[in-house]
This record gives structure tokens, sequence and C-alpha cells, in this order.
């Protein structure tokens, strides 16, 4: 199985910068996801990543250190959108996903 | 194309009684998952299915029976709901057969589920 571990809140200012780290253990590795959810709502696929290293989507980019089993998600330019909740998901070698209990982030103006 | 739906949106049960909650996506995905999820405890997989006729156990199966009889549609069945079964109640879908960044699951609008 896997054991994940995210922060619960974080508040930051709009136009700031919000870095939410995961850690995992993890039984057999085969990705690393994160996901917003905003309250109500589904949650909606935002990175992926598999190899070490940054990936950079506009706004949010995601890293991964496999050795460290460490992952975070950086948002950049803070807008009152972000305001939700980040999920952090490892993905098995039979594709499951296991979920951090996610990142609840408020951005105030 | 609608994704992933779900069917109920919300429902009210009272303790002992049974109902279906409904998944179905038309994106002809191989895969299909239930999760719960509650506060402060994120999203736990109830059972899912690598392919029509086929299901397997997650993480919270108890209380729970899922068939999936067509390759669409996922059902999760409550026989004798109980208070602990209140949640929010996710069905997500991939196609599970290229195993690269677009193998993200896609989520449905979830089911929340009150029992009295």
């Amino acid at each position: 199985g896997q054991n994940i571990d995210q922060p619960t809140e974080m508040t930051a200012t709009e136009g700031a910068i919000v870095q939410i780290n995961c850690t995992y253990q993890t039984s057999g590795f085969n990705g690393l996801f994160w996901y917003q959810q905003h309250a109500g709502e589904a949650p909606t696929f935002l990175s992926y990543n598999v190899l070490d290293g940054l990936e950079e989507k506009g706004r949010f980019s995601s890293f991964l250190s496999r050795s460290k089993g460490y992952s975070y998600l950086l948002l950049k330019e803070l807008q009152m959108k972000d305001s939700a909740s980040y999920l952090c998901a490892v993905r098995d070698l039979q594709y499951k996903l296991s979920f951090g209990a996610g990142t609840t982030v408020t951005v105030r103006a | 194309n609608a994704g992933v739906t779900q069917t109920p949106k919300f429902r009210v049960l009272k303790t002992g009684q049974s109902m279906t909650l409904l998944c179905a996506q038309d994106m002809n995905h191989e895969y299909m998952y239930w999760y719960r999820q509650d506060p402060g405890m994120g999203l736990r997989l109830i059972h899912y299915s690598v392919g029509e006729g086929t299901t397997a156990k997650g993480e919270v199966p108890d209380g729970y029976n899922v068939s999936r009889l067509k390759k669409q549609n996922f059902l999760l069945g409550l026989e004798s709901a109980a208070p602990s079964q209140t949640s929010v109640y996710f069905c997500a879908s991939n196609s599970g057969t290229s195993g690269g960044a677009y193998e993200t699951q896609y989520f449905g609008p979830g089911t929340r589920l009150l029992v009295l």
C-alpha cells in the first residue's frame, strides 16, 4: 500500500507563490498525480510526474524525487480562483491511485 | 461527450435501506473505480474494475458490492445502509492502456449520500 502525507491547510496572498509538499512511502510506484478539487466538485487533473525532475504547465509546476519519496506542487501568480483543495495521489502498478488527505489552499486578496 | 456521469446526485437513506449508485462513462474506458471521500481522509478506493465482467476490492470494500455488466456502466450497491456510509461517492475511469500522462483518472461529479 501507500502512505501519503501533505499539509492540511495553507494560506497565501493573491499574486504570491505557494508550494505544497507531498511525501509518500510506496510498495510499487507508477507515477504521481496532482489534482485540484474545488468545494463541492470533482477532482480535476493538474499534473503528472513519473521521472525525477520538474514539470511545468503554465502557472503550475510539479517536482518529483523518487529516491526521496517526495513531490511538490508549485502555484505561481496566485489568483482567487486557485482557492481549492489540492490532492497528491500515487499510482501503483495495477493503475490504482492512493490519495493524500488533501491540502486546502486559501488565497486572500 | 458527457465524460463520467453519476446518478443520483444526492440521496437520503434510513439505516438498513438499500440503494444502487450508477456510474456511466462514454469514453470507452476499460478501468472504472468507486471512491468515497470523507472530511480529513481524502479519497479512498472502495472497489474497482479492469474490464467488463470484472471487479476487485479496494481499500474499504466492506458493506458495498459492485457490478460491471456493461463496459460503460459501473454500479455500486449498499445492501443495508449504515450511518458510517454517509459520504460523498465519486466514480472515476481511465483507459488503462498507455500508462502515460493521459492515464489520469477522470472523475464524475459525485453523489452525496446521507444515512440517518
